[in-house]
């Protein structure tokens, strides 16, 4: 049971321009959603967060917006930049520390 | 330059085998996670402690699967026997309690289950 989804295994995005990745989840009871970036043979990275009482948060190139009603949240990079190409991991976290991962989205930036 | 290690980096073992992974959290962690990654299920939680207690070990099998902290500096994840479909990257990371979910991760141990 597949408590965050991503539902996009895989998305290409031309250099320059916005890049979209999305994430579905099913629990109300989280409390904060995070993204994560993850490049081949290393350890996935934190990127950024949101607390489920905002609905947006902005930290340079990247903003992740929350819509709590639809329990969906998006991570936006702006301009994408061919560094950007990685897997990129939603993550949902309760009170007692627990974090939980979706499945991933490879995100290609093409030049 | 604080990180998490892990060690074996690499394991190639035959079923049946006995294997130990082990992590060394970032000092002054209280919170460690076990992840395995694969392709069909992404990252998946298989067990995690605060202070050195094991707070939710349900996604490991429990036949075969134990994790265990010996002390603050050594956490440690063992499969016995080891079979086929145990092969994957696990991940060790650390964190903070009530830090918001931000998690150090190490390299990973990349096991092949012959």
């Amino acid at each position: 049971d597949q408590q965050v989804k991503q539902n996009s295994p895989s998305l290409s995005v031309q250099e320059g321009r916005i890049s979209i990745l999305n994430c579905d989840y099913t629990n109300s009871m989280f409390d904060y959603f995070l993204w994560y970036k993850k490049y081949p043979a290393e350890g996935p990275t934190f990127l950024i967060s949101i607390s489920s009482i905002k609905d947006k948060n902005e930290d340079g190139r990247f903003t992740v917006f929350l819509n709590k009603s639809a329990k969906h949240l998006s991570l936006h990079i702006v301009p994408s930049q061919p560094g950007d190409s990685a897997v990129y991991f939603c993550a949902a976290t309760w009170r007692d520390d627990k974090i939980i991962f979706g499945k991933g989205t490879r995100l290609h930036i093409l030049p | 330059d604080a990180r998490v290690t892990q060690t074996p980096r690499h394991k190639v073992t035959e079923m049946g085998q006995e294997v130990t992974m082990r992590c060394q959290p970032i000092l002054g962690h209280n919170t460690v996670f076990w992840y395995r990654q694969t392709m069909m299920q992404g990252l998946e939680l298989l067990a995690y402690f605060r202070n050195r207690a094991p707070l939710d070990d349900s996604g490991m099998p429990k036949d075969r699967f134990s994790a265990e902290m010996p002390d603050a500096t050594l956490a440690t994840l063992k499969i016995q026997p080891s079979e086929p479909r145990d092969s994957a990257v696990y991940f060790c990371a650390s964190g903070l309690a009530g830090n918001t979910g931000e998690l150090f991760f190490g390299e990973g141990s990349r096991l092949t289950v012959l």
